[in-house]
């Protein structure tokens, strides 16, 4: 069974500082990975995924996400904070071993960036 | 701009009265998910679809709720008799064949049953 965990319900962080997003996975095989942002009544949002290739990925609005096997983890980055950042992030896994690719979401993760 | 579409955005029910809730997934995506959101739950996967063909409703009560794709450019989720325990968000999803997989999600109903 695969599984995903946020370790932080909310995370905190000022204006202009880096910012980590924590998730680690659980896969019997090799997974896809996913960041989706969520923003105040609306839907989640694509941010970037892991599939194959490169461990670094970049993805929409200056979030960078490092795949490590090794640790079986998937945290999302970002160089320098925006208030606008502020949204509930949610880590995803997907393993094609299993057939059916049904995603499985992390409870997701409150970042608050504070001016 | 493609988008998934859902209708309605919010719906207020009293208890035991049928709720139907729709969503237009994107022009040419083949597979359609539901998932339920709460704060106590987070997100829950309850059916998803693929090429109209329910594959996986195991996450949804079978007595109450049920899901549809009477064809290509709708789906449909049902609750028949609704309870205060169903109040959540609903959020639709679809995916494109060869799309790597990406879900591009709808912005909800928010359901309060009353």
């Amino acid at each position: 069974a695969q599984s995903v965990a946020q370790p932080e319900d909310q995370v905190n962080v000022a204006e202009g500082n880096p910012l980590t997003v924590k998730c680690t996975y659980s896969v019997s095989g090799n997974p896809y990975l996913f960041w989706y942002v969520q923003y105040p009544n609306r839907g989640l949002q694509f941010l970037l995924k892991y599939i194959t290739g490169d461990n670094l990925v970049k993805g929409s609005y200056g979030f960078e996400a490092e795949f490590n096997k090794s640790q079986t983890s998937f945290h999302l980055k970002k160089p320098s904070a925006l208030v606008s950042d502020s949204a509930l992030y949610f880590c995803a896994v997907r393993d094609p071993s299993g057939g059916s690719y049904i995603p499985t979401f992390g409870r997701g993760t409150s970042l608050i960036v504070h001016p | 701009d493609a988008r998934v579409t859902q209708t309605p955005r919010h719906k207020v029910t009293e208890m035991g009265q049928e709720v139907t809730m729709r969503c237009q997934p994107i022009l040419g995506h083949n597979t359609v998910f539901w998932y339920r959101q709460t704060m106590m739950q987070g997100l829950e996967l309850l059916a998803y679809f693929r090429n109209r063909a329910p594959l996986d409703d195991s996450g949804m009560p079978k007595d109450r709720f049920s899901a549809e794709m009477p064809d290509a450019t709708l789906a449909t989720l049902k609750i028949q008799p609704s309870e205060p325990r169903d109040s959540a968000v609903y959020f639709c999803a679809s995916e494109g064949a060869g799309s790597s997989y990406e879900q591009y999600f709808g912005p909800g109903t928010r359901l309060t049953v009353t």
